[in-house]
């Protein structure tokens, strides 16, 4: 039972550049979350998925996409990477977003130069 | 006010003793709190949940919650170096209507001396 799974663990981007970091859970969760983990910031929401077909932005949207391609796959894309993206990246899902935990993918390190 | 907040500490206590992690949070209707651990490098995870007033105990953990004062607390005891590690505190704030969105805090630094 692999939980949340991301892809890549590693990435290094020019500015500018676009990429896709993909996600997939395997707990038949309805909704999934994209964070970003910056040092000193703790985790910051950057968009999520109530449930299928649905997508809102949290805290910090600005220069990321989503798509939740189905029940299983929650995907962030950044159409033209600039420095301040540099972060490590959490891909979680829950199975609901109101009132159960949250499980965590093992992050994207992911650095813009 | 942010959605939630926790001491940044670090807090640093020796080997044995009881650590106690603190959070408070703005959200008046917020139901669900979660706490997390987090070792350097790694992914968080979650070790507690609560959802009514009280105290919640898992082991050497303690959550206590206290909905009137908008505070919730994770204590633990008989504190190893194996526990060294951040803690989050995460609670489910509501985002408009029915929608919540997982909150978390900036996190407390915790440092188990042996």
């Amino acid at each position: 039972n692999a939980g949340v799974t991301q892809t890549p663990k590693f990435q290094v981007l020019k500015t500018g550049q676009s990429m896709t970091l993909q996600c997939a859970q395997d707990m038949n969760h309805n909704s999934m979350y994209w964070y970003r983990q910056d040092p000193g910031m703790g985790l910051r929401l950057i968009y999520y998925s109530a449930s299928e077909g649905t997508t809102d932005k949290g805290e910090v949207p600005n220069g990321y996409n989503v798509s939740r391609l189905n029940k299983r796959e929650f995907s962030l894309r950044l159409e033209s990477a600039a420095p301040s993206q540099t972060s490590v990246y959490f891909c979680a899902s829950s199975e609901d977003f109101r009132d159960t935990e949250a499980f965590f993918g093992q992050g994207t390190r992911l650095t813009v130069v | 006010q942010k959605e939630v907040e926790q001491n940044s500490g670090p807090l640093s206590v020796p080997e044995g003793a009881i650590a106690s992690l603190n959070c408070t949070y703005s959200d008046r209707v917020s139901q669900s709190f979660f706490w997390y651990r987090q070792y350097s490098g790694k992914s968080p995870e979650l070790i507690m949940s609560i959802y009514s007033n009280g105290d919640k105990e898992d082991g050497r953990f303690t959550a206590q919650l206290n909905k009137a004062s908008q505070y919730v607390s994770l204590l633990i005891r008989d504190s190893q170096p194996s526990d060294s590690a951040t803690y989050l505190c995460a609670v489910n704030v509501n985002s408009g209507g029915s929608n919540y969105k997982l909150t978390f805090g900036k996190g407390t630094l915790l440092t188990v001396n042996p």
